[in-house]
């Protein structure tokens, strides 16, 4: 079964630090997908990254970067020189290659979300 | 370019009420989903469509009932509300399963 885990609930830094957010997946699947999503104040849902299982090179956006490591299977974001803006609740979500009708199988599943706090 | 549209985006139910909460995208995507978000348990999928006439339960569809009549809505109907479906929900779209989903702004609903 598929399975989303991100062990930090809650992270606080001052504007500056930078700050890693984890995420750890299961699968048995070889091919999947993977996602970062933001979740600001206002309460959209923003698309952030997508990686599929056969790309791990990092990757690099602005401040933010990406660490997608199969072989500890964990897919880490990382803010560099957080700003007060980066105050979101952040979701690691992952989607298997393979669907199944009557299940989750093929769709998104997120982890429970880490909350960024970055104060000035 | 309107994206994801979601209404109401709150809504006060008593138990036992019914209510349809209306999703639609104009991006022509097959794909569209219904999550729902409860305070530290992250989104949870309630149904999903994979185009027009197919549908299909997610992790909790219990309670929740929906159809796909064309490509462009995908409606939650909640049956008979109760206190537990009080959550915020959102409503996503995406050309396939795999690709980016882009997510409506949310209902917020709260059952009494």
């Amino acid at each position: 079964a598929q399975k989303v885990t991100q062990a930090q609930t809650e992270i606080s830094v001052v504007e500056k630090e930078d700050v890693t957010l984890d995420c750890v997946y299961e699968t048995r699947d070889t091919t999947y997908y993977l996602f970062w999503y933001k979740q600001p104040p206002s309460g959209e849902l923003v698309f952030l990254i997508r990686r599929n299982s056969f790309d791990e090179q990092n990757e690099i956006s602005g401040r933010y970067s990406w660490n997608f490591q199969k072989s500890t299977s964990s897919f880490n974001f990382t803010i560099t020189a957080s700003q007060v803006v980066d105050s979101a609740v952040y979701f690691c979500a992952l989607s298997e290659a393979e669907r199944n009708y009557g299940g989750s199988q093929g769709n998104l599943i997120f982890g429970k979300g880490t909350k960024l706090s970055v104060k000035p | 370019n309107a994206g994801v549209t979601q209404t109401p985006k709150f809504q006060v139910l008593k138990t036992g009420q019914s209510m349809t909460l209306q999703c639609a995208q104009d991006m022509n995507h097959e794909y569209m989903s219904w999550y729902r978000q409860d305070p530290g348990m992250g989104l949870r999928l309630i149904h999903y469509s994979v185009g027009a006439g197919i549908t299909d339960q997610g992790e909790v569809p219990n309670g929740y009932n929906v159809s796909r009549s064309t490509t462009e809505d995908f409606p939650l109907r909640l049956l008979s509300a109760a206190p537990s479906q009080t959550s915020v929900y959102f409503c996503a779209s995406s050309s396939t399963f795999n690709t980016e989903a882009f997510f409506g702004q949310g209902t917020r609903l709260t059952v009494v």
